[in-house]
């Protein structure tokens, strides 16, 4: 079993759709989770970043953060065409080493 | 503010020739430097890590190196490209904050072996 499970997609919505994006682990010593977004041909850039459990807002965005599921979530209200790219949940244990633990990230299409 | 920078864009090399990829990082000092290989399908996989100049930890043995000669410059390296050395190569730089960090991409260098 690999220790971040990601659904690779593609997953299409329309315009002004609330999109959910989900990830599960099966290491629980991950305290620290991130989701980064990834356009085709570039890098990856972070859009969150959450410590434990709970829930995290920015404008658009909400990381959700489930431990005893060994679940996180990525929420997008208003999705616009722009948000089309590829999703990455990122987690590690945060006291032992630097290595993140990737998923393969889920494809979004928002169409207009 | 931070930037990183990664040349070249793209690649493209015959298997058995040698390798220089570059990084740099702008607007931060002792930064945490990363260099990640992404193949299709295969999701991002950490190659190298650097905490500081000349300290390299290898975390997947390959065919591939790494140097750091200053403290925002990270080199990826190699002396024969395989064919399955081909894929995405991304550098990141990190500001250890306690036991936190976050990492930041840079745009990435395309490399195809022929």
């Amino acid at each position: 079993q690999k220790e971040v499970e990601q659904d690779p997609g593609p997953l299409s919505v329309p315009e002004g759709a609330i999109v959910s994006l989900n990830c599960t682990y099966s290491n629980s010593a991950f305290q620290y989770f991130m989701w980064y977004r990834q356009y085709s041909r570039k890098g990856p850039e972070l859009l969150m970043y959450t410590y434990s459990s709970g829930n995290k807002e920015d404008g658009r965005f909400t990381a959700q953060v489930d431990k005893s599921s060994k679940y996180i979530s990525l929420f997008i209200r208003d999705s616009q065409p722009s948000d089309s790219a590829t999703y990455l949940c990122a987690m590690r244990v945060t006291n032992s080493g630097y290595a993140l633990n990737f998923g393969k990230g889920t494809s979004l299409l928002v169409t207009p | 503010s931070q930037t990183i920078h990664q040349w070249p864009a793209t690649l493209v090399q015959p298997v058995g020739s040698p390798l220089s990829l570059e990084c740099t990082v702008e607007g931060t000092s002792n930064p945490n430097l990363y260099w990640y290989r992404q193949a299709a399908g295969r999701g991002l996989q950490l190659l190298f890590y650097s905490v500081g100049i000349g300290q390299i930890s290898s975390e997947v043995p390959q065919n591939l190196s790494a140097s750091r000669p200053q403290d925002r410059q990270f080199i990826l390296s190699s002396k024969k490209l395989l064919l399955s050395d081909s894929g995405f190569y991304l550098c990141a730089w990190g500001k250890p904050r306690g036991k936190q960090e976050t990492q930041y991409f840079g745009p990435g260098t395309r490399l195809l072996v022929l």
